[in-house]
């Protein structure tokens, strides 16, 4: 079975602009859920999406959004963009009623 | 607030003795508890978990502990290899919070011949 992929791996951007990154689950696997890894914070939840509703969030700005497709594929959105917005950014999904998530590997966006 | 934290930035051990990790939580809603191994430039990857109801899961060389009175879970490795070398991350979650991972701040092991 072919695991979390995430597309683009690499990403530079220049503040201001938007960016949206994407997550394909593994197949059959409904949640999706976003983390940001950055030095300082370590791994931060963002949000998570179930049959494409919102089921949670966490403690971010109104700048990161995100949705998710009746093929439970799952992009992020991040408008005007800070420095501080540049981490590694991490797609999980998992099966219905399993906490057990599994991570693709990231993609690792830079504003500059 | 951190509500996972593991406060040993680091750990060295030889390879073939005991690796022991640990985390604590503040949180008393968490419930179900996950430890995750992560190598540069890749995801983290799926170690092992224990449900609250349970004080010990074990699978292979990976045990992990759950004392949910002083809230506090250890993982231990053993015995240790070379490609135990990574960061660990303890994770734990609540029941009504499914999806929602909280992360603790890592454990950098490097297992040494």
């Amino acid at each position: 079975k072919a695991g979390v992929t995430q597309t683009p791996r690499y990403l530079i951007k220049t503040r201001g602009q938007q960016v949206t990154l994407s997550c394909s689950p593994i197949s059959g696997h409904r949640s999706v859920s976003w983390y940001q890894q950055t030095p300082g914070q370590g791994l931060q939840f963002l949000f998570e999406y179930f049959s494409e509703t919102q089921r949670n969030k966490g403690n971010f700005p109104g700048r990161f959004s995100g949705r998710q497709f009746s093929n439970s594929r799952s992009e992020m959105n991040v408008s005007t963009l800070e420095l501080g917005d540049s981490a590694l950014y991490l797609c999980a999904s998992s099966p219905a009623g399993y906490n057990e998530q599994f991570f693709g590997p990231g993609t690792r966006l830079t504003v500059l | 607030d951190q509500q996972v934290k593991q406060n040993s930035p680091s750990l060295s051990v030889q390879e073939g003795r005991i690796s022991i990790l640990n985390c604590d939580y503040t949180n008393s809603m968490f419930d179900y508890f996950l430890w995750y191994k992560k190598y540069p430039a890749e995801g983290p990857t799926f170690l092992i978990s224990i449900s609250s109801i349970k004080d010990k899961n074990e699978d292979g060389r990976f045990t992990v502990f759950l004392n949910k009175s002083a809230k506090h879970l250890s993982l231990h490795i053993v015995p240790s290899q070379p490609g135990d070398s990574a960061v660990y991350f303890c994770a734990a979650s609540e029941s009504d919070s499914w999806g929602k991972l909280q992360f603790g701040a890592g454990t950098q092991v490097v297992v040494t011949p």
